[in-house]
């Protein structure tokens, strides 16, 4: 156990529609990181936050967004669903610079 | 920009044999380079790290070294058991030069036969 929770664990929705993935970092760790993991994409990093503030941005798509709280936990916002965006989305997190731990993964299933 | 080129998988071998995973990495400066294992069905898990040259990561029998002149981070494996049975990803992140990212390999798909 990496002490990342994320939920929901699966989710199926439709074209069109938006969805909320949620992450709560490890305890003491400042940074969260949103990966992307699909078949012919591979792992690709999206976007990340520090105490609050965003950190960086990677293969993030204008439809997507993200914000993290005060109380660290971070959300990914996923909308206009496109069939493409079927993936496994992991949040990870750490202390900045250094190794990362992630969490289970949502699956988004997009038909 | 920086990149990991890893072995391409499948992998299949028999229980006990020797396990090598081959990386290597393009960046700028000293990155810090990991090892993650992703079993069926789960998250990615560290499986080690090195943060400088010459540096040796190793864990559960795993081991890896950092060598700057051949920019290579491979993986190794003495006797390896049906439960190593994984996907294995090799990457990189680059905070000194503001890239505090994983950067991440392809992956390599490891069976391992009883």
């Amino acid at each position: 156990d990496s002490g990342v929770t994320q939920t929901p664990k699966h989710l199926i929705t439709a074209t069109g529609q938006r969805v909320t993935l949620r992450c709560s970092p490890r305890s003491g760790d400042l940074s969260v990181y949103w990966y992307q993991q699909s078949l012919d994409q591979g792992l690709q990093f999206l976007i990340q936050y520090y105490n609050g503030e965003e950190r960086a941005k990677g293969n993030i798509l204008e439809r997507f967004s993200a914000q993290q709280f005060p109380d660290l936990h971070s959300e990914l916002n996923l909308s206009s669903l496109e069939l493409g965006d079927s993936a496994l989305y992991f949040c990870a997190s750490g202390l900045a610079g250094n190794e990362q731990y992630f969490g289970p993964g949502t699956r988004l299933t997009v038909t | 920009g920086d990149s990991v080129t890893q072995m391409e998988g499948p992998v299949t071998l028999s229980e006990e044999a020797f396990l090598t995973i081959n990386c290597t990495y393009t960046a700028t400066g000293y990155p810090s380079l990991f090892w993650y294992v992703q079993y069926p069905g789960e998250g990615l898990q560290l499986l080690l790290k090195a943060t400088k040259a010459d540096d040796k990561g190793s864990n559960k029998g795993f081991e890896a070294t950092y060598r700057k002149e051949t920019t290579s981070f491979h993986l190794e494996k003495g006797s390896v058991q049906v439960s190593d049975s994984a996907v294995y990803f090799c990457a990189l992140t680059n905070p000194n030069f503001g890239n505090e990212k994983l950067t991440f390999g392809t992956g390599t798909r490891l069976t391992i036969i009883p």
